[in-house]
Order: structure tokens, then sequence, then C-alpha cells
């Protein structure tokens, strides 16, 4: 089956680590796309890339890296500089121009 | 200014009935794409609808359809035959034209839309 997967769906870590979310596509599409949602609120835009071996920031990339070595993959680190890094994130792909942004599952992130 | 605007506080809808969500948006592209996602209570958001700027008539799928009055600059999602599983929350997004063909979706804040048996 085409999809976008993200792993894990929920991750605990402690102040002061980094995290790397997982998000991956068999869709084929060149671009993708992560999400912030932070309870009763629509999404940000962190990062995004458009083809492989790019990617620009979004709204809110501060305390967030990505990389896109692959086109199917575009993994999210939320490092230690993310002020507040506990929130739903949402990875995206999208075949271009102006066609409909397919999300994954999810990952619900906590940090204590 | 939001780019995206959906101002409606919680909607409830009796199972069966029609329920209009409503969505404005501000942007001075003549060239922009409107979309409709569903949240439900899982978390994954579910594309329902899209209409582009450009297009004369209101989009249609299914039991959704979007009432487009671009003069306005408004978008609102009509789900007609409510069921209790449209129950979830409802986000508006918009896409302007960039550089590049993979321009950014820029969301609303969302509707919670509750359907009552």
């Amino acid at each position: 089956d085409g999809g976008i997967t993200q792993s894990p769906k929920y991750l605990f870590r402690k102040e002061g680590q980094n995290v790397t979310l997982s998000c991956e596509q068999n869709l084929n599409h060149d671009a993708m796309y992560w999400y912030r949602q932070d309870p009763g609120q629509g999404l940000r835009l962190i990062y995004y890339s458009q083809i492989v071996n790019d990617f620009q920031k979004g709204d809110i990339a501060e305390g967030y890296s990505v990389s896109r070595e692959k086109k199917e993959s575009f993994p999210l680190t939320v490092t230690s500089a993310q002020k507040n890094p506990t929130a739903f994130y949402l990875c995206a792909s999208s075949p271009g121009g102006f066609l409909e942004q397919y999300f994954g599952p999810g990952t619900r992130l906590t940090v204590t | 200014a939001q780019k995206i605007t959906q101002t409606q506080p919680g909607m409830f809808v009796q199972e069966k009935e029609a329920v209009t969500l409503d969505c404005t948006y501000d942007t001075s592209d003549q060239s922009y794409g409107l979309f409709w996602y569903k949240q439900p209570s899982s978390g994954e958001m579910i594309f329902l609808i899209y209409q582009g700027s450009y297009d004369e008539q209101n989009a249609t799928e299914g039991r959704y359809s979007l009432n487009f009055q671009k003069a306005r600059k408004s978008a609102n999602l009509v789900i007609s035959a409510s069921q209790l599983g449209d129950s979830a929350m409802y986000f508006c997004a918009m896409r302007e034209l960039e550089t590049g063909a993979n321009s950014k979706l820029t969301f609303g804040k969302g509707i919670t839309l509750s359907v009552r048996p």
C-alpha cells in the first residue's frame, strides 16, 4: 500500500536530549513537509523540501533540523534548543504544484 | 493579518442534516488553491476537497462541497447528510503560488464539528 509512515506514534524524552522523528513515503512524491500542531491549534510549518538534498525553513524552524538524503525519507530532529518541544508532529508529502498534501499518522512527542 | 480565518466556535449538527463550516482567506495572489482537511481524534489529516482560484464551478466530492465566493474571499465547506463519523476538527488551508512548484500550505485554526444522533 502507498502511503506515509511516521514512527513512533508516541515518543517520550527528557529535556536536553535531541530526538529524531521518522517520516517515510512510498508515493514517489517530490515534496515533503513537517508541521507542528499544538492543542486546539492549526498546523504550523517547520521545514519543507521540494527535492532531494534541498530544504527550506518554514515559519517555526528554530530548534529543529532536517535532512533529505533520499526522496522517500525526511527525518526531523528536535534539538535541545527548541524551547517547547512537546507537541503533535505531522509529516506530509505532495506530488507538487497545487495538488493536495498527504499526511502521515503523526508522532506525539512529550518532553519532560 | 491572518491568511486563513476560521472563527466559528464548536459546531453542532443533527445527524442527516447539512452543515456549513466557514473559512475566509486573505491573499494578494491571483493564483492560489484552497483545501479542506478533516482531523478525527486519531490525529491523521484527511484531505476532503480542493478549489482552485480559477475554477468557475464550486468543487464537489461526494457529500462535501465548497461554496467558493472569490470576491468575498470565502471558501465555506458544506457537508450534506451529516453522519456520526463526521465528528472531527476541520481545517481550511490555502496554497499561494510562490517560486517553484511546491509552494507552502497555510492552515486556519480549525473548527470542531460534533454530529448528534
